[in-house]
Order: C-alpha cells, then structure tokens, then sequence
C-alpha cells in the first residue's frame, strides 16, 4: 500500500525563524512528489519535484527529492505569520492514464509574532 | 489557471440524509476528481469521474454511498448518501492543470458536519 509520512506532525516558531519540513514516501512506480498549503480548506500547489538533487526554489520557500532515499524536505526561511499553515505532501504513481497522489497527514506550522 | 466552484461552502446536516456538492471549473477538463478530508487526517481520494462513463472508485468507497455524475466536461456532483457523523468531512473537488497537466488543482472544499 503506497504511503506518504510527514514529520513533525506540528511545528511552533517564532517569525524570523527557519524551517524544514519532512516527507518520506513509499509509493509504487514513484513519477512525482508534490508540495501543498493549506490555509483553509483548499491546498494551494507549491511545488512539484521529479527529479533527485535539483533544488526547486519560490521566494523564501525551497523543496528538494531524494529519490535514493525516498523523501523531501521543504524549507521555508524567515518565517512570517503568513506562513501560518498546514503544509502537504503528495506522492503521485505512474499509474497509467489514472492520476492517484497518496497525500501524507500534513505538518502544522504556525509562526508566532 | 481554471477556477473550481463547489458548492455548499458549508453545511449541518441531519444523520441519514443526503447532500449534493456540485463542482464548476470554468474550462474543459477531461477528468475530475473528488477527495475527502476527515479531521486530522490526510485528503484521500474517492474517485474519478470522466465524462460519459462511470466514475472509477478507489478502495473504501463505494457508488452506493457517494453517487457522482458528470454530465459535461465542466461539471460534477458528488451525492453523500445516507449520512453519519463518520462522513464529517471536507470534501474537495480537484482537476489537473500545469504544464502536462502534472499539478492537482482543488476547489474551495465543502465542509460537512452531520449531527
């Protein structure tokens, strides 16, 4: 059964402050590993990484793969009370024409003053 | 980017009733899909729906409990049928953009309490 962990399950900073956050995966036939946040109710896409070692990067926000060792991290910087948010992670299969991601349970950040 | 519309935003709901939740994308899209959030949970998917042909289930979920339609190619309803408090839930329609059409895009979400 595919499955997506993410780590820290919640997460408490104070604005300024850098974060990572953790993303394993055990999908079969991996193709894609997606980044989400969620404020409210609708993730918003961040990032979408194939490849192993390549640094995707939006502003104070990277995210990299590591599809040896089946994870990614995604960093935020300078955290500001913005960033206050589920963040998820998606792992998509090559499931032919069908289009499955397995989501992880998120991390919850919240960025204090 | 397409915009996605669902409707209710939000609504209680009385045990052993149904609600619809209808899904507008302002473009064409081949296949649409519909997800459920449960509280402290991840989204899991509950089915694709293709217009013209029947909506493909995942493991867990069946068409009797969540009946889906899509007359079109810009349109979609997801029917929960015969609700329990277990079907509390944010339920979000979803469709494919981005270059390869690669990237799940979700609608505002429908929040759903049953009593």
């Amino acid at each position: 059964e595919d499955k997506v962990v993410q780590s820290p399950l919640s997460l408490v900073v104070h604005e300024g402050d850098t974060v990572t956050l953790n993303c394993s995966y055990e999908v079969t036939n991996f193709r894609s590993l997606l980044w989400y946040k969620q404020e409210k109710k609708a993730p918003t896409f961040l990032f979408m990484l194939t490849s192993s070692g390549i640094e995707k990067k939006s502003g104070r926000l990277s995210s990299i793969l590591d599809k040896k060792e089946l994870f990614s991290i995604l960093n935020i910087t300078a955290t500001q009370t913005g960033d206050s948010a589920v963040y998820l992670c998606a792992a998509r299969n090559s499931g032919g024409s069908n289009y499955k991601l397995t989501f992880g349970k998120g991390t919850l950040l919240t960025v204090n003053p | 980017s397409a915009v996605i519309s669902q409707k209710p935003s939000r609504d209680i709901c009385q045990r052993g009733t149904s609600l619809t939740i209808q899904c507008q994308v302002d473009s064409q899209v081949t296949m649409m899909f519909w997800y459920r959030q449960q509280p402290g949970q991840s989204l899991t998917l509950i089915a694709t729906a293709n217009q013209g042909s029947e909506a493909t289930y995942e493991s867990g979920f069946v068409i009797d409990k969540f009946p889906i339609s899509r007359p079109n190619l810009t349109f979609s309803t997801l029917t929960v049928s015969n609700m329990s408090p277990e079907d509390s839930s944010i339920y979000l329609c979803s469709v494919l953009q981005g270059s390869g059409a690669n990237v799940l895009t979700f609608g505002a979400g429908s929040r759903l309490t049953v009593l």
